[in-house]
């Protein structure tokens, strides 16, 4: 079966320690979104791409995160310095999304990975 | 995107269906409602969606009102691997690309 993977799985770093998180999305799919969720603020959208260029990352706090597709195949999510609030669990999806003419032509399904739970001490 | 208004939690027996509403009276004529289901620390996964007709899967049936200001996902024989957080979620497919913007969900217990 085709899967969206995601590493790490697991991360505990500490408060101003780099991190990078990474996904592999579905061989085919045209876009990428990265979601973050919390207890407190559930699923939250921080970016998507589509054709491996930044649609929209306007859910994502500017000075500290980045995300980049350096190619079809991974995309990543950067903090830059880390801090306790960004602890959350990552999560990257992918699909084919309706790019043009019908859009009956596809699901619009995303499939998401299992996540890379983070942990800032 | 719309905004969707569903209940926090729900209880359903097993091998009862389960009936999920949802409201989306701000829907437009171009946005689809969709369903995701959260298994407890799992990813999102995908269930079933539509535009104005009732729509039925391996999982689940979709019925959406002629208005189309509501739907409600049925889960026809409910079981314990059923209990999740059910997202309702409508979106556009305007531009070149569409957001899927998750509310907070109903907290499905299916129970014994």
């Amino acid at each position: 079966d085709a899967r969206v993977t995601q590493t790490p799985r697991d991360k505990v770093t500490e408060m101003g320690q780099e991190v990078t998180m990474r996904c592999q999305p579905i061989l085919g799919h045209n876009t990428v979104f990265w979601y973050r969720q919390t207890m407190m603020q559930g699923l939250e959208l921080l970016a998507y791409f589509r054709n491996r260029a930044p649609l929209d990352d306007s859910g994502m706090p500017k000075d500290r995160f980045s995300a980049e597709m350096p190619d079809a195949t991974l995309a990543t999510l950067k903090i830059q310095p880390s801090e306790p609030r960004d602890s959350a669990v990552y999560f990257c999806a992918s699909g084919l999304l309706w790019t043009s003419g019908d859009p009956s032509a596809n699901t619009g399904e995303l499939f998401f990975g299992e996540g890379s739970r983070l942990t800032v001490l | 995107d719309a905004k969707t208004t569903q209940p926090p939690s729900m209880d359903c027996a097993e091998g009862r269906a389960a009936n999920l509403p949802c409201n989306h009276s701000t829907i437009s004529g171009n946005e689809y409602v969709y369903w995701y289901r959260q298994i407890h620390s799992q990813g999102p996964q995908y269930i079933i969606h539509g535009l104005k007709n009732n729509e039925t899967n391996e999982m689940a049936s979709l019925i959406i009102t002629e208005d189309r200001k509501s739907s409600t996902l049925i889960l026809p024989h409910a079981t314990l691997r059923d209990t999740a957080v059910y997202y309702c979620i409508v979106r556009s497919y305007t531009g070149t690309a569409s957001k899927l913007t998750f509310g907070t969900g109903t907290r499905l217990q299916v129970t014994l």
